[in-house]
């Protein structure tokens, strides 16, 4: 099984608001990771956290908050969005086993901000 | 720092038919993996196949197979047979074994994908 759950699917929201993306995985990996993907474009890294810890941030503006509460759950915080920030976020998780590292990606929340 | 290029930014095939998408890579890692993920209209990244660059093997994967050639930095993918389901974007990606901190995967820009009747 290598199933990346996510939700919500879709989501708009308005600048002022305040919304939260969940990603879930029950495959043990204890590596999550959050991308960000505009149209025709290839995913951006934002966040990794590998063992419940933030161990990679990619200069993401304050307005997005990862949060990793279980080895299984991973959390986007956003607050504050600009129009900018529409686009397809995606969940991935893997291995933290040297050679097991292959990443697996959930279906993507899409997110629209008005 | 490592850069994964995709020279074919779209392609066509008929169905049943035989397509390679390109792709080629720089690093000065001599440990790393390469990856072919495609992403058809849902949107959803499936994992088509996977390299270990000290495998001279070439995976295959049922309709799907590389051909891995270290020394030229190259890493193109086969699919035999082609199904309507195929049409996809197609990224390539690159990854460094890292004992440190979580790894990363470099995708190139993608080549779209288009299989007609």
């Amino acid at each position: 099984d290598t199933e990346v759950t996510q939700t919500p699917k879709h989501l708009v929201m308005g600048m002022t608001n305040k919304k939260s993306l969940k990603c879930e995985q029950h495959m043990g990996h204890r590596a999550m990771y959050w991308y960000k993907q505009k149209a025709k474009k290839p995913p951006e890294l934002m966040f990794v956290y590998s063992y419940e810890k933030l161990s990679i941030n990619e200069s993401v503006p304050s307005r997005f908050s990862p949060e990793c509460p279980n080895s299984s759950l991973l959390n986007l915080h956003l607050h504050a969005l600009q129009p900018e920030d529409s686009a397809l976020y995606l969940c991935a998780s893997s291995q933290r086993l040297v050679g097991q590292e292959t990443q697996y990606f959930g279906p993507g929340t899409r997110l629209l901000v008005l | 720092a490592q850069t994964v290029t995709q020279s074919q930014p779209e392609m066509s095939v008929q169905e049943a038919e035989t397509v390679t998408l390109s792709c080629t890579y720089d690093t000065s890692e001599n440990n790393y993996y390469l990856f072919w993920y495609k992403q058809p209209p849902s949107r959803q990244m499936i994992l088509v196949i996977r390299q270990e660059a000290y495998k001279q093997q070439n995976a295959t994967e049922n309709r799907f197979s590389v051909n891995f050639q270290k020394a030229a930095k190259s890493f193109s993918l086969k699919i035999s047979d082609s199904q309507l389901g195929d049409t996809a974007m197609y990224f390539c990606a690159f990854m460094t074994l890292n004992t440190g901190t979580a790894s990363k995967l470099t995708f190139g820009t993608g080549t779209r994908l288009q299989v007609t009747l």
